[in-house]
């Protein structure tokens, strides 16, 4: 049963570039969340999307926007980089977008991209 | 202030040891609090889920979660050299949907 997947694992960027990264969800799940861990920090939430639609949106600018795919998968676009976007960006999957919920809401974390930008 | 504040340690311990993490929070809404653990260049995983206050145990892992000082704790029984990693918490409220709140970490460190 394959897990969360995300690609690529390391990428490095130039300031004002832009950047996608991907992720396949965990089987059977139909929810990604995006998340940004910089350095010595907690995840904070960019946003969600279920049914290839953005559900809930974090405290990020417009640079930062997403896709859902028929298949669940998912991509995370920032434009216009700025140093400060240097971080691990975690994707995380779940069934039918509810949190928390034992066995059937679990919110699975893929291993991260790590996004360094000069 | 932050939403959950969380001490950023590092916490060395020796192996054996009985080990407490803690969490305090301001949101009053958070309802369902987690514990994650985090190795070095991985995701979380998830260690312990408890939806309001009360205790749940888990092998050597207690969660406790006291809503009325907003203050959340785990407790790591008989800790072992693999049990050396970053632990995150993290709270949401109902109808968060997967917008979960973590606090900044605490990395420990159990030696031999």
């Amino acid at each position: 049963d394959a897990g969360v997947t995300q690609s690529p694992t390391h990428l490095i960027k130039t300031r004002g570039q832009q950047v996608t990264l991907r992720c396949s969800p965990k089987s059977g799940h139909d929810t990604v969340s995006w998340y940004q861990q910089a350095l010595g920090q907690g995840p904070q939430f960019i946003f969600q999307y279920y049914e290839e639609e953005e559900r809930q949106r974090g405290n990020f600018p417009d640079r930062f926007s997403g896709h859902q795919y028929p298949n669940y998968s998912s991509e995370l676009n920032v434009n216009a980089l700025l140093l400060g976007d240097s971080a691990l960006y975690l994707c995380a999957s779940s069934l039918r977008g509810v949190v928390a919920v034992p066995n059937t809401g679990e919110l699975f974390f893929g291993e991260g991209s790590r996004l360094t930008v000069l | 202030q932050k939403e959950v504040e969380q001490d950023p340690g590092p916490l060395s311990v020796p192996e054996g040891a009985i080990v407490s993490l803690n969490c305090t929070y301001s949101n009053s809404a958070f309802q369902y609090f987690m514990w994650y653990r985090q190795y070095s260049r991985k995701g979380p995983e998830l260690l312990m889920y408890t939806y309001s206050s009360g205790n749940k145990e888990d092998g050597r892992f207690t969660a406790q979660v006291d809503k009325s000082s907003k203050y959340i704790s785990l407790f790591i029984r008989d800790s072992q050299p693999s049990d050396s990693a970053t632990y995150l918490c993290a709270m949401s409220h109902t109808g968060g949907g997967n917008k979960l709140t973590f606090g900044t970490g605490t990395q420990l460190k159990v030696e031999l």
